[in-house]
């Protein structure tokens, strides 16, 4: 199985909302990531978790919150979110043997608009 | 300083002619070097990638790529474009320096006309 699941496909929120994205894969993957897509934009990485430990956070405000509960999950929490949250939010997992050689495999992605 | 650059933001190719995305990059380590794919609304699908082993990569669908150090490239070509390669392409470097730095390139948008 090379597949990463991400839910739910598509998200529309308030600013004043709650809410959660998750990430899903079952390829043994120790490494997982959280980037975030603006329209005719390339990916910008948000949050690295290697072996359920947050690694690298790029400077992402608060109101983002990543969690990884087990190896396999990555959530990230919404709370207080601005317009210009709105994107496409790609989940990543990684075989990590090193890091810079490691092919990410990415989700479908959810696209949330925050009104 | 990590950095890549694609020399193109549009490429327009008719089907059954070759594809050529250009990728530069430039790198203060031995970088990994990787190209992925994006149709309109999907994730990023892996097409290839460089890891200092042979120079001339070959991937999926008919792509491949070469990576020259002198002239620091690393260029995607196929024989011939179809249809289905339309899409959002993009040239990635990957390095390990005190930390782990993925950066992409800003994208090549490949149009196919039939």
């Amino acid at each position: 199985d090379t597949e990463v699941t991400q839910t739910p496909k598509h998200l529309v929120m308030g600013m004043t909302n709650k809410k959660s994205l998750k990430c899903e894969q079952h390829m043994g993957h120790r490494a997982m990531y959280w980037y975030k897509q603006k329209a005719k934009k390339p990916p910008e990485l948000m949050f690295v978790y290697s072996y359920e430990k947050l690694s690298i956070n790029e400077s992402v405000p608060s109101r983002f919150s990543p969690e990884c509960p087990n190896s396999s999950l990555l959530n990230l929490h919404l709370h207080a979110l601005q317009p210009e949250d709105s994107a496409l939010y790609l989940c990543a997992s990684a075989d990590w043997a090193g890091g810079a050689t490691d092919t990410q495999y990415f989700g479908p992605g959810t696209r949330l608009t925050v009104l | 300083a990590q950095s890549v650059t694609q020399l193109d933001s549009h490429v327009s190719v008719s089907e059954g002619t070759p594809v050529l995305l250009r990728c530069n990059y430039s790198s203060s380590y031995s970088p990994s070097l990787f190209w992925y794919v994006q149709h309109p609304n999907k994730g990023l699908q892996l097409l290839l990638k460089y890891t200092s082993a042979a120079t001339l990569v070959k991937g999926i669908n008919g792509f491949e790529a070469e990576f020259k150090k002198s002239e620091t490239s690393f260029h995607l070509t196929k024989p011939s474009a179809h249809m289905s390669d339309a899409a959002e392409y993009f040239c990635v470097v990957s390095v390990i320096t005190g930390g782990f730095k993925t950066i992409f390139g800003a994208g090549t948008r490949l149009f196919v006309k039939a």
